[in-house]
């Protein structure tokens, strides 16, 4: 089946410091990408949707010059959380989606990345 | 723009027994998807079960299956003979069928605790 990859599955930065997460697709190209954030016990919340070679759309409320995101590949997007600050910390994941002709575009996740910023 | 909601925030049941979770959604559109989507502890959001809006027949997938009523814009997933590893946050979820319709909407979710 499909794979999506996440690196790191955890990280730890420092109020002010930049960090950046990666997602992969193992096993399929993948031309849209998702980023999801979501809180504890919560439901997960679109961040932007980024689509290979292209600029990411961005959800409403969402800042893009805080959470920058590059889909340069079929294979890879990352997003970058600059000047992270403490209300940042929370769980991101990221989806891909298969790409090609068809109708069911099936969105794949990865495993997620818990981000603590002290 | 379509809303899913899932009114249980939480719901336990008996080890081998069974379950429903409960989902409404709203959308104008008459051809779409819906999905649920379980997350276990470790967080991965597995895939579950999906309906096709153009299909009348329910999904089923081995102890999972749908009740789909598109005119009640209902949408329930019923877990059959329940089993520890069925505990989980499971989450609702929609997507338009237009080839613009990239995105996931998802409901609240509904934890759902399995008892010994």
């Amino acid at each position: 089946g499909a794979v999506v990859s996440q690196h790191p599955s955890r990280v730890i930065c420092k109020s002010g410091t930049s960090v950046k997460i990666e997602c992969r697709s193992l096993d399929f190209q993948a031309t849209t990408m998702f980023w999801y954030r979501q809180f504890p016990k919560k439901s997960l919340m679109l961040m932007a949707t980024s689509n290979e070679g292209s600029k990411a759309t961005y959800e409403q409320g969402v800042e893009k010059d805080k959470f920058l995101i590059n889909h340069a590949s079929l294979t890879l997007s990352t997003l970058t959380v600059t000047s992270a600050h403490p209300e940042d910390s929370s769980f991101y994941i990221c989806s891909a989606r298969l790409g090609g002709t068809g109708h069911s575009y099936e969105q794949y996740f990865g495993p997620g990345t818990r981000l603590t910023v002290t | 723009a379509q809303t899913v909601t899932q009114s249980q925030p939480e719901m336990s049941v008996q080890e081998a027994e069974t379950v429903t979770l409960s989902c409404t959604y709203d959308t104008s559109e008459s051809d779409y998807y819906l999905f649920w989507y379980k997350q276990p502890p470790s967080r991965q959001m597995i895939l579950v079960i999906r309906q096709e809006a153009y299909k009348q027949q329910n999904a089923t997938e081995n102890r999972f299956s749908v009740n789909f009523q598109k005119a009640a814009k209902s949408f329930s997933l019923k877990i059959s003979d329940s089993q520890l590893g069925d505990a989980a946050m499971y989450f609702c979820a929609y997507r338009s069928a237009l080839l613009s319709g990239n995105k996931l909407v998802f409901g609240a979710g509904t934890i759902l605790r399995v008892k010994s």
